[in-house]
């Protein structure tokens, strides 16, 4: 399948802080990449949707202005989180269609993120 | 509400039999269909897609979907202990600037 790489895999920040996450597309150009979040033992829960040269569409309860998206060319995507809190801590996941129509979706690798 | 559901298991079966995984979804409007693999701390990976009524079968893996019970499975036989993951069923409502709505997941463990 298309490969989608995610940086960093694991990333510890004191609370108050804010973190990068990176989402590469590899092979291929992806103009909507889509960001999710999975806390211990549930579900991937939908954050929101990356489009290329245009703001991102979050899902209902994020908070824009605490997950700050950007995509800023067709490889990449990035999610800041802004302030982080203990309660933030969780595993960010990003994933990308490798072409406008299509529906299977590869992901990333996935962020760990552990706010202390 | 957009809600998939799955048994979360544990699921327990022994090495060489058929897992038996299922899902229901409540948004009828659903058009595609995926069953995903996550092991313990990595991120899913694609095992199948379905998108019309019937069995899809690739390898040991089949997919089955009945759109009016609103009903997927995913069928694994000669089931192996690198099976034992979380299955995780996800719906596409739209076409491909939608993102994936996910159940929780199902535990599968093969016993050797």
């Amino acid at each position: 399948g298309a490969v989608v790489s995610q940086h960093p895999s694991w990333v510890i920040c004191k609370s108050g802080t804010s973190v990068k996450i990176e989402c590469r597309s590899l092979d291929f150009q992806a103009t909507t990449m889509f960001w999710y979040r999975q806390f211990p033992k549930q579900s991937l829960m939908l954050m929101a949707t990356s489009n290329e040269g245009s703001k991102a569409t979050y899902e209902q309860g994020v908070e824009k202005d605490k997950f700050l998206i950007n995509h800023a060319s067709l490889t990449l995507s990035t999610l800041t989180v802004t302030s982080a809190h203990p309660e933030d801590s969780s595993f960010y996941i990003c994933s990308a269609r490798t072409r406008v129509g299509t529906t299977e979706a590869f992901f990333g690798q996935g962020t760990r993120l552990t706010v202390v | 509400q957009k809600e998939v559901e799955q048994n979360s298991g544990p699921l327990s079966v022994p090495e060489g039999a058929i897992a038996s995984l299922n899902c229901t979804y409540s948004d009828r409007g659903s058009q595609s269909f995926f069953w995903y693999r996550q092991y313990s701390g990595k991120s899913p990976e694609l095992i199948m897609s379905i998108y019309s009524n019937g069995d899809k079968e690739d390898g040991r893996f089949t997919a089955q979907l009945n759109k009016a019970s609103q009903y997927v499975s995913l069928l694994i036989r000669d089931s192996q202990p690198s099976d034992s993951a979380t299955y995780l069923c996800a719906v596409l409502l739209g076409g491909g600037a939608d993102g994936l709505t996910f159940g929780k997941g199902t535990h599968l463990i093969i016993q050797p």
